[in-house]
Parts: structure tokens; C-alpha cells; sequence
């Protein structure tokens, strides 16, 4: 049980476009969904909270408008990353939480903006 | 504020060696501590968690560590390493089991023959 997937695994595409990542919690009701970044060789930065009905809480330095997440549902939150650029090029994690339990993570989604 | 700071970035260790991971965290509310381990290109797998029961915590693979309050500290310890232990290994703090989680910068763990 508590397996959290994300889809696509990976993803390459052109400098400008929008990409969406999908985080979903196939077992069970995630009520909290939590976005990460993590840089080649480097620690998990959390990059916002998601409430299932809500808006998300970005964490302080990202910018809400260039990295767009719903929650649309309880087992079901997206991350898009629009207009990007080579620097968004990262590994992007979600984890997924029932809100009284521990947060379980997907397997990450590597972006490559060229 | 919340922080966690893990000494060594690289570890290595021979097979069927001790392994200690050193982590010490920072928190003005009491704790809840845990490690994870990220093998490449992976997300993230629970090894243990320390949510103000005991202060020796057993988790999966062998893995074990102690919350030590004075020491401010939340080492992972085991006492063989495996080839497959080697992974990196991430200490992480947070005020609550589904509160957003503050990271360490992560240890790399290298087993050799």
C-alpha cells in the first residue's frame, strides 16, 4: 500500500513550453500533496504545499505563477512548469500525505529543458 | 525555524563494516526525525522515524537510529553494510509525520569489497 506515482518519469522539451507533471496516490486519499526540486547531487528543496480544494503555499523564492499547482482532487495533483528555461531542467519529486500519517514520495520526474 | 546539518557528505565503508551517518538538527518545537534513502534516479524510501516514542528507533534493512535530545542529534547506525546499503541517505526534520519536511544535504554512502 501507499504507493504514490508520477507521470511522465522523465521529459525532455524546448525552451519556452509548459510542462505538467502528475503526482498521483493510487491507494489511498492524499488530503496533502508536496512538491520538491532537487538539483544534480544535491538535497530535496520543498517547493510548495498542496491542499486538496486549496491553493497551494509556495515556500519563499518560488515563483507561484511559473510553477502552477492544482489539487483537483484526492488523488491527484499536477505541477506545471510553464514557459520553461534550461535552469528549471531538475529532478521534481512529490510525496503525498493522508494529513495524519507519514508523507509517502513518487519515484521523481527528471525535466531537461533544452 | 527548523534545520538539519549532516556531517559528511561522502561516507565509505567496507562491506561488513559499522555504518554511522552523523545528522544534527535544529528545532524550536520538539522534533520529528527521519531518514531517508535515494537510490539514483529514485524518489525517496522511508528508513525510519522518531516521533517522541522511543529514542532508539528500528527501521527497514538493518537501519537503526537514536534520537538524543542533549546532543541535538539523530545518527543512523548499521552494523554490517551491505553492497546494496550503498545509496545516498537523507536526514530530514519536520514539526509533525505530515508537516512539510526540511532536508539535509544528504550523504553519499559508498560500500566497498
Amino acid at each position: 500500500g501507499a504507493v504514490v506515482s508520477q507521470h511522465p518519469s522523465w521529459v525532455i522539451c524546448k525552451s519556452g513550453t509548459s510542462v505538467k507533471i502528475e503526482c498521483r496516490s493510487l491507494d489511498f486519499q492524499a488530503t496533502t500533496m508536496f512538491w520538491y526540486r532537487q538539483f544534480p547531487k544535491q538535497s530535496l528543496m520543498l517547493m510548495a504545499t498542496s491542499n486538496e480544494g486549496s491553493k497551494a503555499t509556495y515556500e519563499q523564492g518560488v515563483e507561484k505563477d511559473k510553477f502552477l499547482i492544482n489539487h483537483a482532487s484526492l488523488t491527484l495533483s499536477t505541477l506545471t512548469v510553464t514557459s520553461a528555461h534550461p535552469e528549471d531542467s531538475s529532478f521534481y519529486i512529490c510525496s503525498a500525505s493522508t494529513g495524519i500519517g507519514e508523507q509517502f514520495f513518487g519515484p521523481g520526474t527528471r525535466l531537461t529543458v533544452l | 525555524a527548523q534545520s538539519v546539518t549532516q556531517l559528511g557528505s561522502h561516507v565509505s565503508v567496507s562491506e561488513g563494516a559499522l555504518v554511522l551517518l552523523r545528522c544534527n538538527y535544529s528545532s524550536s518545537v520538539p522534533p520529528y526525525l527521519f531518514w531517508y534513502v535515494q537510490y539514483p534516479n529514485q524518489g525517496l524510501q522511508l528508513l525510519l522515524k522518531y516521533t517522541s516514542a522511543a529514542t532508539l528507533v528500528k527501521g527497514i534493512n538493518g537501519f537503526e537510529a537514536e534520537f538524543k535530545k542533549s546532543e541535538t542529534s539523530f545518527h543512523l547506525t548499521k552494523p554490517s553494510a551491505h553492497m546494496s546499503d550503498a545509496a545516498e541517505y537523507f536526514c530530514a526534520v519536520s514539526t509533525g509525520t505530515a508537516s512539510k519536511l526540511t532536508f539535509g544535504t544528504g550523504t553519499r554512502l559508498q560500500v566497498t569489497l
